[in-house]
C-alpha cells in the first residue's frame, strides 16, 4: 500500500526551528517528485516546496531562504527543515508524491498532515 | 508568480449538476488537477490531466478546460460530495513553482 506518514510538528517559538519528516511506504521517494503543502487554520492550501527525483529543489517565495527540503534515500523519508519560523508559518503541513509532465502535475497520495504552531 | 481564482462558495441541490471553476493564466499552458477535502481530513485527488479520475473516484466527477479556465463538474451531486475543492497547476512563469486556487466550499442542499 502506498502511504505517507508525517511527523515532527509541534509548538515552537517565533524565530525557532523545526524539522518535519515524511516516511514513505509502497514506493521509492528518490524516484519521485515529492512536495510539501501547508494549510493555515481555516485557510486554503499553499504549496511550499518540491524536490525532483534528480535532486533539484524549489520553494515558494514565502519560505525561500528559510526552509530546506531534503530526503534520506536509505530511510525512504522526505524532510522539511524550517528555520526562522514566523507566526504566519502556523499550519498543517502535508507531504505528497507529485506526478509532473510537460503539461500537468498532480499530488497523490497525501499524508495525514502534521500541525506546526509558531507562538510565544 | 501565477494565481488561480475560485469562487469561495457554491451550492447544489441533491442529485443536480454543479460546475466549480478555476481561472488563471497558467491554465492556458497546463491542465489543472482537482482535490476534495473534507473537514479534518487530508486532500484527495479527484481529477488530473485532461480528464482523468484516480481509482475509486466516482464517475460523476469530470474535468474540462477552455482557455484560462478549468472546470470540475459533479453530475448528480451526492450528500457525501459536500466538501472544499481546490484546483492546482504548475506556475507558467517557468520557475518550477506550483500554485493552488483559494478553494470552493460546496454545499449540497
Amino acid at each position: 500500500e502506498v502511504q505517507l506518514v508525517e511527523s515532527g510538528g509541534g509548538l515552537v517559538q517565533p524565530g525557532g526551528s523545526l524539522r518535519l519528516s515524511c516516511a514513505a511506504s509502497g514506493f521509492t521517494v528518490s524516484s519521485n517528485y515529492m512536495s510539501w503543502v501547508r494549510q493555515a487554520p481555516g485557510k486554503g492550501l499553499e504549496w511550499v516546496s518540491v524536490i525532483y527525483s534528480g535532486g533539484s529543489t524549489y520553494y515558494a517565495d514565502s519560505v525561500k531562504g528559510r526552509f530546506t527540503i531534503s530526503r534520506d534515500n536509505s530511510k525512504n523519508t522526505l524532510y522539511l527543515q524550517m528555520n526562522s519560523l514566523r507566526a504566519e508559518d502556523t499550519a498543517v503541513y502535508y507531504c505528497a508524491r507529485e506526478y509532473s509532465s510537460s503539461w500537468d502535475n498532480w499530488f497523490d497520495p497525501w499524508g495525514q498532515g502534521t500541525l506546526v504552531t509558531v507562538s510565544s | 508568480s501565477s494565481e488561480l481564482t475560485q469562487d469561495p462558495a457554491v451550492s447544489v441541490a441533491l442529485g443536480q449538476t454543479v460546475r466549480i471553476t478555476c481561472q488563471g493564466d497558467s491554465l492556458r499552458s497546463y491542465y489543472a488537477s482537482w482535490y476534495q477535502q473534507k473537514p479534518g481530513q487530508a486532500p484527495v485527488l479527484v481529477i488530473y490531466g485532461k480528464n482523468n479520475r484516480p481509482s475509486g473516484i466516482p464517475d460523476r466527477f469530470s474535468g474540462s478546460s477552455s482557455g484560462n479556465t478549468a472546470s470540475l463538474t459533479i453530475t448528480g451531486a451526492q450528500a457525501e460530495d459536500e466538501a472544499d475543492y481546490y484546483c492546482n497547476s504548475r506556475d507558467s512563469s517557468g520557475n518550477h513553482l506550483r500554485v493552488f486556487g483559494g478553494g470552493t466550499k460546496l454545499t449540497v442542499l
